[in-house]
């Protein structure tokens, strides 16, 4: 297995942009997660899915982020409009269920200037 | 509030030598603690996985116990390489339905040749 994929692995931005990440995650894995990694917070759970459902997005920090999970295979998260405060790296990770490991993977890191 | 703390923040030794990382929890309603690494500019790799009815797992050099009464963990690596050079991160998943991580703030390990 390829692992988790996300694209693009660099994005680099405008403010007041809108910005998608994508995210592939591990086939037949059944949980999805969305991390923020910050040198100031760390890494912080945005929101997770399981069967393509969301689960908890309290970790959302406002109303301009979004994510969805149309299929099993294909995630996105959505930032309108982007922030310099925003850049940051972001994590797909995904499970095969809630029990089990997260497996990551190589995040996409956003410069929001 | 879950809050995980890890001790020391960074840490160098040289090539061989036997280490300890620490991981301390406040809340002992847990799940279960994963331990990943993090090499520079890339995704998390998980490490080890300790259900929160097990006190320890072992992965060839690698150990990590868990005493969840008083909150701790520890990642025991033995004989280590330049290569064991990483970020090293305890990850937490809280009791009850959610399966949310709270992650800790990481060991910056550097091993010298």
């Amino acid at each position: 297995d390829a692992g988790v994929i996300q694209s693009p692995r660099h994005e680099v931005t405008e403010m007041g942009q809108e910005v998608t990440l994508r995210c592939k995650p591990i086939s037949g894995h059944d949980y999805l997660f969305w991390y923020r990694q910050t040198m100031m917070r760390g890494l912080e759970l945005l929101i997770y899915f399981n069967n393509n459902v969301p689960i908890d997005d309290s970790g959302m920090p406002e109303d301009r982020f979004s994510a969805k999970m149309p299929n099993a295979s294909f995630s996105t998260l959505k930032i309108q409009p982007s922030e310099p405060r925003d850049s940051a790296v972001y994590f797909c990770a995904s499970s095969l269920s809630g029990d089990n490991e997260q497996f990551f993977g190589p995040g996409t890191r956003l410069t929001v200037l | 509030k879950q809050e995980v703390t890890q001790i020391p923040a960074a840490l160098s030794v040289p090539e061989g030598e036997n280490l300890v990382l620490n991981c301390s929890f406040t809340d002992s309603a847990i799940y279960n603690l994963q331990w990943f690494r993090q090499d520079p500019g890339k995704g998390l790799t998980s490490l080890l996985l300790i259900q929160s009815s097990q006190r320890e797992q072992t992965s060839g050099r690698l150990n990590a116990s868990l005493d969840k009464s008083s909150g701790r963990s520890t990642l025991y690596i033995a004989a280590s390489q330049p290569g064991d050079s990483a970020t090293y991160l305890c990850a937490v998943r809280r009791g009850g339905a959610t399966n949310k991580l709270i992650f800790g703030t990481g060991t910056l390990l550097a091993v010298q040749p």
